[in-house]
C-alpha cells in the first residue's frame, strides 16, 4: 500500500537557519504530494502541494519538489522563523476513487529558538 | 464563515462513559473524514464518509461507530470510554474524485478519559 516516511525529529534550529525536512514515498501510480502544518493547539493546514512529477509546490517561504526519480518531496525554508514552531508532516493521496485517502508521514517537529 | 467545524474543543470525561463528537463542513465537499491523533503526533485515520456512505472503516473498535446525517456533517459517538481512547479527534472533509485534493481539517477536539 502507499506509504510516506519523513525524517525524525525534533528539528532544533536558530532562527534564520536552513531547514530540510526529508520525506519519501512509496506509491502506485503517480500520487499527489502535500505538506501539511500543525501549529501548537491547532489543527493541520495544507502549507503546499504538488500534483505532478517535477512540480515544485511553495507557499510562505516553504518549498518542495517532487522528485519522482528519488521518490522524495523534501520541505525547505531558506531563513526559519521562531513563528514557524510546528509539525510538519507529508502526506500523499494516491489516485483512484473513493479509496484514495490522504496518508501521512509520522510527523517532524520543527523547534525554532531565538 | 468557518470551513470545518468540530464540537467540543475539548471533553474530560470518566471511564465507561458514552460520547460524541459533532463535525460541520461548509465547503460543498462531498467526503468526510475521522482522524485520531495520539500523544506523538501520529494521525491514523479511522472512518470516511461520501455522500452519507460509509468507504472507510479502518481497523477501529466497534464502540466507536460514525453517522453522517447528510454530506455536511459527519458525527463520532464512542461508547464505553477507555484511558486508551485520550487523543485529539480530527475531522476533515475534501472533494472524493481525483488525488489532485488535500483535505481540510477541523481545529480538533482534545478528549481525555479519566
Amino acid at each position: 500500500g502507499n506509504s510516506v516516511t519523513q525524517m525524525e525529529g525534533p528539528v532544533t534550529l536558530s532562527e534564520e537557519a536552513f531547514l530540510t525536512i526529508n520525506c519519501t514515498y512509496t506509491a502506485t501510480g503517480y500520487p499527489s504530494l502535500f505538506w501539511y502544518v500543525q501549529y501548537p493547539g491547532e489543527g493541520l493546514q495544507l502549507l503546499l502541494k504538488a500534483t505532478k512529477a517535477d512540480d515544485k509546490g511553495s507557499n510562505k517561504g516553504f518549498e518542495a519538489t517532487y522528485r519522482k526519480e528519488t521518490t522524495s518531496f523534501h520541505l525547505e525554508k531558506g531563513s526559519v522563523q521562531v513563528s514557524d514552531s510546528a509539525v510538519y508532516f507529508c502526506a500523499l493521496r494516491g489516485r483512484g476513487e473513493y479509496g484514495n485517502k490522504l496518508v501521512f508521514g509520522a510527523g517532524t517537529i520543527l523547534r525554532v529558538k531565538s | 464563515d468557518t470551513a470545518v467545524s468540530q464540537t467540543p474543543k475539548y471533553l474530560v470525561t470518566q471511564m465507561g462513559n458514552d460520547k460524541s463528537i459533532k463535525c460541520e463542513q461548509n465547503l460543498g465537499h462531498d467526503t468526510m473524514y475521522w482522524y485520531k491523533q495520539d500523544s506523538k503526533k501520529f494521525l491514523k485515520i479511522m472512518f470516511s464518509y461520501n455522500n452519507k456512505e460509509l468507504i472507510i472503516n479502518e481497523t477501529v473498535p466497534n464502540r466507536f461507530s460514525p453517522k453522517s446525517p447528510d454530506k455536511a456533517h459527519l458525527n463520532l459517538h464512542i461508547n464505553s470510554l477507555e484511558l486508551g481512547d485520550s487523543a485529539v479527534y480530527f475531522c476533515a472533509s475534501s472533494h472524493t474524485q481525483g488525488s489532485l485534493y488535500g483535505y481540510t481539517f477541523g481545529s480538533g477536539t482534545r478528549l481525555t478519559v479519566v
